[in-house]
């Protein structure tokens, strides 16, 4: 069975800091790969998708990046963090493209970042 | 753009009742549609979809109701149990060519033993 692992589960982290939250997939190949955030009362806000190794779109204007330097690994970093990066993070993956029809997005089980 | 919203932001039921979630969209062109779990400090787990060529899929005390008419979706659970206290969100895809989904804001559920 597929599996999904992020981490750290939490992290605290001086604003002006850098950033690295790493994500694997085991069971699966040729995934995609998701970062979304998380903030309290809103619903996920997308933030890069990878459909492959060094493919990375990005859907909002951020001081954050994404890479993916291997099939099942998708990380998300910073150069320098800023307090309104504080939030919950998300990796998730879900069966690459094919068929009319979608499939679900599997989630890990996030990383709570404080920027102070 | 679309919009994707729940009709109650908490719901109190009594164990052994059965509950029900709604969800409306916007988006005519919206073919996917999941419902999601999410525990406290946990990431969001994966309930039941169904697409849009169906109207109703059961799952296991769970059912999917989808009226595309007027763009709605609701989960019912059947014999709530104080396990199923959770926030609850649906997601919807965007109808565009990358199949993304836009996700709703949730619905926290509380079971009263």
């Amino acid at each position: 069975s597929q599996t999904i692992h992020q981490w750290p589960a939490t992290l605290v982290q001086p604003v002006g800091s850098p950033l690295s939250l790493e994500c694997t997939v085991e069971g699966t190949s040729n995934p995609n790969l998701y970062w979304y955030r998380q903030a309290a009362g809103r619903g996920l806000q997308l933030l890069f998708y990878s459909v492959g190794i060094g493919q990375i779109s990005s859907e909002v204007p951020q001081n954050l990046s994404a890479s993916r330097p291997q099939d099942r690994q998708f990380i998300l970093s910073s150069k320098k963090l800023l307090l309104s990066d504080s939030g919950f993070y998300l990796c998730a993956w879900s069966v690459r493209g094919a068929s009319s029809y979608n499939s679900p997005l599997h989630f890990g089980n996030g990383t709570r970042l404080t920027v102070t | 753009g679309e919009s994707v919203g729940l009709h109650l932001p908490t719901l109190s039921v009594q164990e052994g009742d059965n509950s029900i979630i709604n969800c409306a969209y916007s988006n005519s062109a919206s073919d996917y549609f999941i419902w999601y779990k999410q525990e406290s400090g946990k990431g969001p787990q994966f309930i039941i979809d169904i697409r849009s060529n169906m109207d109703k899929r059961q799952g296991q005390r769970v059912t999917v109701l989808l009226n595309k008419t007027v763009k709605h979706l609701s989960l019912q659970i059947a014999a709530t149990q104080p396990g199923d206290s959770a926030v609850y969100f649906c997601a919807v895809s965007d109808g565009g060519s990358q199949g993304n989904l836009i996700f709703g804001k949730g619905t926290k559920l509380s079971v009263k033993p």
